[in-house]
């Protein structure tokens, strides 16, 4: 299995950067993911890196090494509507399963 | 359809009640998972679909939970015996192969009372 961990809780200020950094352990690497998820909300797939480096989209970008079990997702010109949960999962292709497992999701609290 | 569709997306049921969850996944995608979000926890993998392969079954976590997949189309989560526990968000999500982005639906949120 995978051992997938990312901060509890951050705070930025409207208008900043911030990035949020997920760690992980797994055997059989096959792509890492990021979900934004609002209270009360399903998570919307926000980026996909299966290779090393940078992956920009508009205020995201995600940033993967593989070597180091590393990622991690920047956001920036933060506005309030991003205060929301931010989700890591990796699939892992061992035995052919390829489910993505789940980090315990990255509360993020944009405030004025 | 458009996107993952998934129903009822409220359901208040009494313990000891079987309760039956559907999930219509995007259009021509292959794999179908179902996950579990109890409040303020992560996400939980239940069950994986792939194609006509048998399913991995590895997260379910007792034999009250079952689920079916007809073909490449609708899947169904049952819950029988419905306990206080089972009360969580439900979430069925979807992926062209099983090495695509997989895209969740709005989810089913059920309580058990």
């Amino acid at each position: 299995g995978q051992n997938i961990d990312q901060p509890t809780e951050m705070t930025a200020t409207e208008g900043a950067i911030v990035q949020i950094n997920c760690t992980y352990q797994t055997s059989g690497f096959n792509g890492l993911f990021w979900y934004q998820q609002h209270a009360g909300e399903a998570p919307t797939f926000l980026s996909y890196n299966v290779l090393d480096g940078l992956e920009e989209k508009g205020r995201f970008s995600s940033f993967l090494s593989r070597s180091k079990g590393y990622s991690y997702l920047l956001l920036k010109e933060l506005q309030m509507k991003d205060s929301a949960s931010y989700l890591c999962a990796v699939r892992d292709g061992t035995g052919g399963s390829y489910i993505p497992t789940f980090g315990r999701g990255t509360s993020l609290i944009v405030h004025p | 359809g458009a996107g993952v569709s998934q129903s009822p997306s409220n359901k208040v049921t009494e313990k000891g009640k079987d309760v039956e969850l559907r999930c219509d996944p995007i259009s021509g995608h292959t794999a179908l998972y179902w996950y579990r979000q109890r409040l303020g926890q992560g996400l939980e993998f239940l069950i994986y679909f792939q194609g006509n392969s048998a399913p991995d079954k590895s997260g379910l976590p007792s034999d009250r939970f079952s689920a079916e997949r007809t073909g490449e189309s609708v899947s169904t989560l049952t819950i029988q015996r419905t306990q206080q526990e089972d009360s969580a968000v439900y979430l069925c999500a979807s992926s062209a192969s099983r090495a695509d982005t997989i895209y969740f639906g709005e989810g089913s949120w059920l309580t058990v009372v």
